[in-house]
């Protein structure tokens, strides 16, 4: 089993829409990444979260470290958010290496 | 100049070649990681280094070595290149108490 799982894997929506993409682990972090992924692009990180909530523009993050959980919510979903997101935590006793989860790949509709 | 910077993007090679992807950053970080992407398989880490004179193997190192020249700049080598190394590679750096963490554009390799 992944120490880093996300759900779901694959995502289709209606431009406008409110979505939501989860992740759970289960290894005690320091921190955890939310990053994104164009198709054929970099890799662009979003949010770093030790606690709490973050927003930044229509991308809200949280994450809830005793349910050892997090979900990365997009607000008026357009098709520029098409792309992969990935959860990636930083494991208490790493340093600062990044465990990943495999990702969720997001496609909005016109 | 981008924040982390991959030569080459693109790469095709032949089984037994030797081949260097290299990454240099302006972020001033200490930090630096290389990243094997396959599909299906999410991101895994190769090799990291936390300063100059650190190197670390990461989950898959077997095959492959490191070179950290400067702080700005870190190598991957593959010795002998196998066709199960085709992947997309990635390098990064970081700050964690900055949170910050860049990746660079990706160098897609392919080994026939």
């Amino acid at each position: 089993k992944n120490e880093v799982e996300q759900s779901p894997q694959n995502l289709t929506a209606q431009e406008g829409e409110f979505i939501t993409i989860n992740c759970s682990y289960s290894v005690g972090i320091s921190a955890l990444h939310w990053l994104q992924q164009h198709p054929g692009g970099g890799i662009v990180s979003l949010f770093m979260l030790s606690s709490g909530k973050k927003k930044h523009g229509r991308l809200i993050a949280t994450i809830n470290i005793q349910e050892k959980h997090s979900s990365l919510h997009i607000t008026a979903s357009h098709p520029r958010d098409s792309a992969v997101y990935i959860c990636a935590v930083i494991k208490g006793t790493s340093g600062s290496r990044l465990t990943f989860g495999e990702g969720t790949q997001l496609t909005v509709n016109p | 100049d981008a924040d982390v910077t991959q030569t080459p993007r693109n790469r095709i090679t032949k089984t037994g070649k030797r081949i260097m992807l290299e990454c240099s950053q302006t972020k001033g970080h200490d930090r630096m990681y290389w990243y094997r992407q396959d599909p299906g398989l999410g991101l895994q880490l190769i090799y990291y280094s936390f300063d100059v004179k650190d190197i670390n193997k990461g989950e898959i190192s077997d095959g492959y070595s490191v070179s950290r020249q400067a702080q700005a700049k870190f190598s991957l080598s593959l010795e002998s290149a196998i066709p199960n190394q085709t992947a997309l590679y990635f390098c990064a750096t970081s700050d964690p108490f900055k949170g910050e963490l860049f990746f660079g554009e990706g160098s897609r390799l392919t080994v026939l």
